[in-house]
């Protein structure tokens, strides 16, 4: 987990409410990534970014949106569009290249009440 | 279009013994190969990777993975499993059409019996 920050660790939403989940990191990748999990199963892609002030969405990214300010820092909003949006929140970065390893944040768990 | 399969959804192994978690990949050129491990409520550890060279890949706390083009696997390995081992496993496969971004499978729960 070293080098990626996602705060907060817990998170709960009432329903019509967007909130934000934090992803921060010090390792100078050029591309961040943000993946959902849900319980027993796989990690989807939501949306990643190469490089500053630009982003492509991923397989599941309706209800969510990103930016992307600056090279450290990743920020996810899950909107009140999000139908089902109780889940495990993974960030990612790595460099931009077909080798580079991608590592992982420590994760948000975000439950709607 | 690349993908990559676990074909088990667990894996109970006795403490001591050897223990494989299977990966099967399909890809359209040279796969670039991955393994992560995740702890509960944990964020995903890399455990090791194959891009080129020996088939064996050596990685963290003592797994090892064997890639085999021909038969497209490439299989997560520890000649002695430990209690600590059991978390969720997981493969990946660069997908080199779309941006470098990794395709995961469905993980692999890794349970070790003491």
């Amino acid at each position: 987990d070293g080098g990626i920050t996602q705060s907060p660790k817990y998170l709960f939403r009432k329903e019509g409410q967007n909130v934000t989940l934090s992803c921060e990191q010090n390792l100078n990748h050029d591309a961040m990534y943000w993946y959902r999990q849900d319980p027993g199963q796989g990690l989807r892609l939501i949306y990643y970014s190469q490089i500053v002030n630009d982003f492509q969405k991923g397989d599941i990214a309706e209800g969510y949106s990103v930016s992307r300010e600056k090279k450290e820092s990743f920020p996810l909003t899950v909107t009140s569009a999000q139908k089902n949006p109780t889940a495990f929140y993974l960030c990612a970065s790595n460099n931009f290249g077909s080798t580079d390893t991608q590592y992982f944040g420590p994760g948000t768990r975000l439950t709607v009440l | 279009a690349q993908s990559v399969a676990q074909p088990e959804d667990q894996v109970n192994v006795a403490e001591g013994n050897p223990l494989t978690v299977k990966c099967t990949y399909s890809v359209s050129g040279n796969p670039y190969l991955f393994w992560y491990v995740q702890y509960p409520n944990r964020g995903l550890q890399f455990l090791l990777k194959y891009i080129t060279g020996d088939n064996l890949v050596k990685g963290s706390y003592g797994f090892e993975a064997e890639f085999n083009k021909s038969q497209t696997s490439f299989h997560l390995k520890k000649p002695s499993a430990l209690v600590s081992d059991s978390a969720l496993y997981f493969c990946a496969v660069r997908d080199l059409d779309s941006s470098y971004k990794l395709i995961f499978g469905s993980g692999t729960r890794l349970l070790v019996r003491p």
